[in-house]
């Protein structure tokens, strides 16, 4: 069965620090991988999206993909109390676009 | 420039009612989903569809049913709920089933 798997969490760091999320997934003919983020009791909202592998950046925020370990990261820099959410790795795979999805990491960011 | 819009966004239902959650995206996009995510729980696919008169089943399809018989409406119908169907359900859209999903605003659904 194709998975994400995902650290349910919470993950708490500190204000100004560098939050890192992270995911695996069981599914080699899965390309592409999304980054959303939910806040409690909202729709997910697109943070990122990665199909090579290496690293992307995008202001305070970097996805990393490793195919070969088939692992995928978020990286926060400069930690602020308003990315308190929950993130979600999705994965796409590559044949049918059918969309793999994580349960999800419960991030807390303490003032 | 709505995107998806859902309605309703809150209802309650009585064990065996009946009702239809309403979808609609306005960026004629070919590809909508529906999915239903339980307290602390990631997403799971309901139903979704290629494009209008095409749907397919998702990962939870039993109790549930759709129909997409434009483009833009993708509304999904609950018969006779229960009280396993209690969730938040989501309804969203794609171009090309590649891009980025965007997302109505949700459905808090209760069947009590």
């Amino acid at each position: 069965q194709k998975e994400v798997e995902q650290n349910s969490g919470p993950l708490s760091v500190p204000e100004g620090a560098i939050a890192s999320l992270n995911c695996t997934y069981s599914d080699r003919g899965s390309q592409s991988f999304f980054w959303y983020r939910q806040y409690s009791g909202k729709s997910p909202e697109l943070i990122m999206f990665i199909y090579s592998n290496g690293d992307k950046e995008d202001g305070r925020f970097t996805a990393q993909l490793n195919k070969a370990s088939q692992y995928v990261s978020l990286l926060i820099r400069d930690s602020q109390p308003s990315d308190s959410a929950t993130y979600l790795c999705v994965g796409l795979e590559g044949s049918n676009y059918q969309l793999i999805w994580g349960a999800g990491t419960k991030l807390i960011i303490k003032p | 420039n709505a995107g998806v819009t859902q309605t309703p966004k809150f209802r309650i239902l009585k064990i065996g009612q009946s009702m239809t959650l309403q979808c609609a995206q306005d960026m004629n996009h070919n590809y909508m989903y529906w999915y239903r995510q339980d307290p602390g729980m990631g997403l799971k696919l309901i139903y979704y569809s290629v494009g209008a008169g095409i749907t397919d089943k998702g990962e939870v399809p039993n109790g549930y049913n759709v129909s997409r018989s434009t483009t833009e409406d993708f509304p999904l119908r609950l018969e006779l709920a229960a009280p396993s169907q209690t969730s938040v359900y989501f309804c969203a859209s794609t171009l090309d089933g590649r891009s980025i999903l965007f997302f109505g605003s949700g459905t808090q659904l209760s069947v009590l």
